[in-house]
């Protein structure tokens, strides 16, 4: 266990939908990632917060939105889904060098 | 970021040791060297980071080249559990995404 807690584990949309996913990072880690997981792209670095604000910006769609709230959680938004749009999200947190990640959150857009 | 190169995947048999080569001929002096590992449908593992020096864990190794262009990551007695993708990353600074590649696919037979 990472300690990097996501939710939802599993979620089922239609096109056109939005969905918002949820993390938890360990106690004390500052900074935030996602990144995507598709079986013909690989892991995909999206963004990173660090203490709330954007620290770094990855291959994110423009219909693809995140924060970090005060409680340093973080939450992804995708919205206007797209079939393309299945796959594995991951969550990740740090405070040092070593970065954590969660058992992500499967996304199937039908 | 700086990029490596690893083989696509290697086998070894169950309880012998394993070495992972990764070649990182355009690292820079403050680069990170980590290996991360990936178990299917799960996210990826922390597995041990390096700058300069030779770093044992409980885990493995990682053996540093004196030039820094090229590590290893050593898996003393290798189990059906050490089967995953094993990814090496250069990262610039603590804290710093890290940009994952293919990575390469270990298979332990029993």
């Amino acid at each position: 266990d990472s300690g990097v807690t996501q939710t939802p584990k599993h979620l089922i949309t239609a096109t056109g939908q939005r969905v918002t996913l949820r993390c938890s990072p360990r106690s004390g880690d500052l900074s935030v990632y996602w990144y995507q997981q598709s079986l013909d792209q690989g892991l995909q670095f999206l963004i990173q917060y660090y203490n709330g604000e954007e620290r770094a910006k990855g291959n994110i769609l423009e219909r693809f939105s995140a924060q970090q709230f005060p409680d340093l959680h973080s939450e992804l938004n995708l919205s206007s889904l797209e079939l393309g749009d299945s796959a594995l999200y991951f969550c990740a947190s740090s405070l040092g060098n070593t970065i954590y990640f969660g058992e992500g959150s499967w996304l199937t857009v039908v | 970021d700086a990029k490596t190169t690893q083989p696509n995947s290697m086998e070894s048999n169950e309880e012998e040791p394993v070495h992972l080569p990764c070649n990182h001929s355009t690292i820079s002096g403050t680069d990170y060297i980590h290996w991360y590992r990936q178990l299917p449908s799960q996210g990826p593992e922390y597995v041990i980071h390096g700058l300069t020096s030779n770093v044992n864990n409980r885990m493995a190794s990682l053996a540093i080249a004196e030039d820094r262009k090229s590590s290893t990551l050593i898996l003393h007695r290798a189990t059906l559990r050490d089967a995953a993708v094993y990814y090496c990353i250069l990262s610039e600074a603590s804290g710093s995404r890290l940009t994952f590649g293919e990575g390469t696919q270990l298979t332990v037979n029993p």
